[in-house]
C-alpha cells in the first residue's frame, strides 16, 4: 500500500504571493489532518478534514484554508504569504476507527 | 485544551546505552501516539498506546492514563535511533479535539 504523498516537496515563493499543497493519503483512509512545523513553534495543528467536512480547526489566521475532495485528497492554500509562514507542512492520513496517524514526507516552503 | 510536556529536551548516547523519553499530559486522552522525526523530516508513527505497554524490537512504551503519563523506552540504542521523538495525544469525547503534539525530545546516539 502506497504511504500519504505529499507534492511539492519543496517550495521557494515571495511573500503576498499564495501556495496550494497537496496530499493524497492512505488508499481508503478518509481522515486527513495538517500540521505546520517551525522550529520556534513546534508541531502545530492546521486542520482536520473527514469525508470532505472540516472536523477541526487550528488557531491560524483566515489565510490558512483547506479542502479535501470526495476521493480524500486534500489540499490546503496560504493566500498573501508572510515570512513567517515558512516551515514543514505535514500532512497525516488515518482510517475510520482507528485514530493511528501516518505521515507524509512533508512540503518545505521557504517564503523570501 | 490539553497540555503536554516531554523530558527530557535533549538526549545525548553512545551506542549500546539505554534512555527512558517521558511524556506528560494535562488532562485525560484517548489517544497516544509516539512519533520518530528522521533528520530529513519524516515523522514516523512508533507506538499508538493511549494506556497500557507494548514492545516493538528494542523499542517499548508505557502509558499509565491515570497517572497522565506515558514513557518510552529505547535499549541498545544505535545511530539511526538519532532523531527527535515526539509525543503526541487527542482528548476529548470520542476523540473530538485536536491532536496535540510535545515540543519533542532531541536524541543524538554517538558511535
Amino acid at each position: 500500500k502506497a504511504g500519504v504523498t505529499q507534492t511539492p516537496r519543496y517550495l521557494i515563493k515571495t511573500r503576498g504571493q499564495q501556495v496550494t499543497l497537496s496530499c493524497s493519503p492512505i488508499s481508503g483512509h478518509r481522515s486527513v489532518s495538517w500540521y505546520q512545523q517551525t522550529p520556534g513553534q513546534g508541531l502545530q495543528f492546521l486542520f482536520e478534514y473527514f469525508s470532505e467536512t472540516q472536523r477541526n480547526k487550528g488557531n491560524f489566521p483566515g489565510r490558512f484554508s483547506g479542502r479535501q475532495f470526495s476521493n480524500s485528497r486534500s489540499e490546503m492554500n496560504v493566500s498573501t504569504l508572510e515570512l513567517g509562514d515558512s516551515a514543514l507542512y505535514l500532512c497525516a492520513s488515518s482510517s475510520q476507527g482507528i485514530d493511528i496517524q501516518y505521515f507524509g514526507a512533508g512540503t518545505r516552503l521557504s517564503v523570501l | 485544551g490539553i497540555q503536554v510536556e516531554q523530558s527530557p529536551p535533549d538526549l545525548i548516547l553512545q551506542e549500546g546505552a539505554n534512555s527512558t523519553l517521558r511524556c506528560n499530559f494535562s488532562d485525560s486522552v484517548n489517544n497516544l501516539q509516539w512519533f520518530h522525526q528522521n533528520p530529513w523530516g519524516q515523522l514516523i508513527n512508533l507506538f499508538y498506546i493511549p494506556s497500557g505497554t507494548k514492545q516493538n524490537g528494542r523499542l517499548s512504551a508505557t502509558t499509565v492514563a491515570t497517572e497522565r503519563y506515558s514513557l518510552l523506552y529505547i535499549s541498545s540504542s544505535q545511530t539511526t535511533d538519532s532523531g527527535v521523538y515526539f509525543c503526541a495525544v487527542r482528548g476529548g469525547q470520542g476523540g473530538s479535539e485536536k491532536l496535540v503534539f510535545g515540543k519533542g525530545t532531541k536524541l543524538t546516539v554517538n558511535p
